[in-house]
């Protein structure tokens, strides 16, 4: 069984406030990171395809950084909005056989106007 | 369609019912996933087909659990004598080629609560 953790569970920030949360995983057998976000009633979608130590992604305010050798990924939203509430999945890709995906139990976020 | 599409999206079931859940992926998509949501968690692999094959179905908790995808598109995931720790979220995602780690595209999910 492969573990991926996701902290913090949840999270309330004011709107403005920048955060970031954690995403953990093995770091053996690594091929690729994802980070997903999932509003409620709609279905997740992808913020980033991560697969080079070090990588570092940029969409808008949200960015997120990768570390293969350690084994984890962070993803930070800068000066939050009302609209990024959601839970933010990571799904965490091994090497070897097909794509099996194993996802973290996500951080839900809620930002408060 | 445009999307993965998946019907319906709420059910309500007795304990001891049959369920069928369908999964429409984006037309061309080789692999096709099935996950459950339980409250509180991630989303947990079920199972995985590229076309018509079954290549894993082994997160499918128990043999009451079983997919199938026989054109090589739709799926259906069927859930026979539904128990309420089957109640979860069944998500279906789609992406275009094997071994491919592009990302997933994800219907909304069908809500199952078994009473």
């Amino acid at each position: 069984i492969l573990n991926v953790e996701q902290s913090p569970q949840s999270l309330h920030v004011q709107e403005g406030d920048s955060t970031n949360f954690t995403c953990s995983f093995p770091s053996s057998n690594f091929y690729a990171l994802h980070w997903y976000r999932w509003e409620t009633a709609k279905s997740p979608e992808a913020l980033f395809v991560m697969t080079l130590n070090g990588d570092e992604k940029k969409k808008g305010r949200i960015s997120a950084t990768l570390n293969t050798k350690e084994g984890y990924s962070y993803l930070y939203i800068k000066g939050s909005q009302p609209e990024d509430s959601a839970t933010y999945l990571c799904a965490f890709y091994r090497s070897g056989g097909y794509q099996k995906v194993t996802f973290g139990t996500g951080t839900k976020l809620q930002v408060i106007p | 369609g445009a999307g993965v599409s998946q019907s319906p999206r709420y059910k309500v079931a007795k304990r001891g019912q049959d369920v069928a859940l369908r999964c429409d992926p984006i037309s061309g998509h080789v692999s096709l996933f099935w996950y459950q949501q339980a409250l509180g968690q991630g989303p947990e692999f079920l199972t995985y087909f590229q076309n018509e094959a079954q290549l894993d179905k082994s997160g499918l908790p128990s043999d009451r659990f079983f997919a199938e995808r026989p054109e090589g598109s739709v799926s259906t995931l069927k859930i026979q004598r539904t128990q309420q720790e089957d109640s979860a979220v069944y998500l279906c995602a789609s992406s275009g080629l094997a071994g491919w780690t592009g990302e997933l595209f994800f219907g909304e999910g069908s809500r199952l609560t078994v009473l």
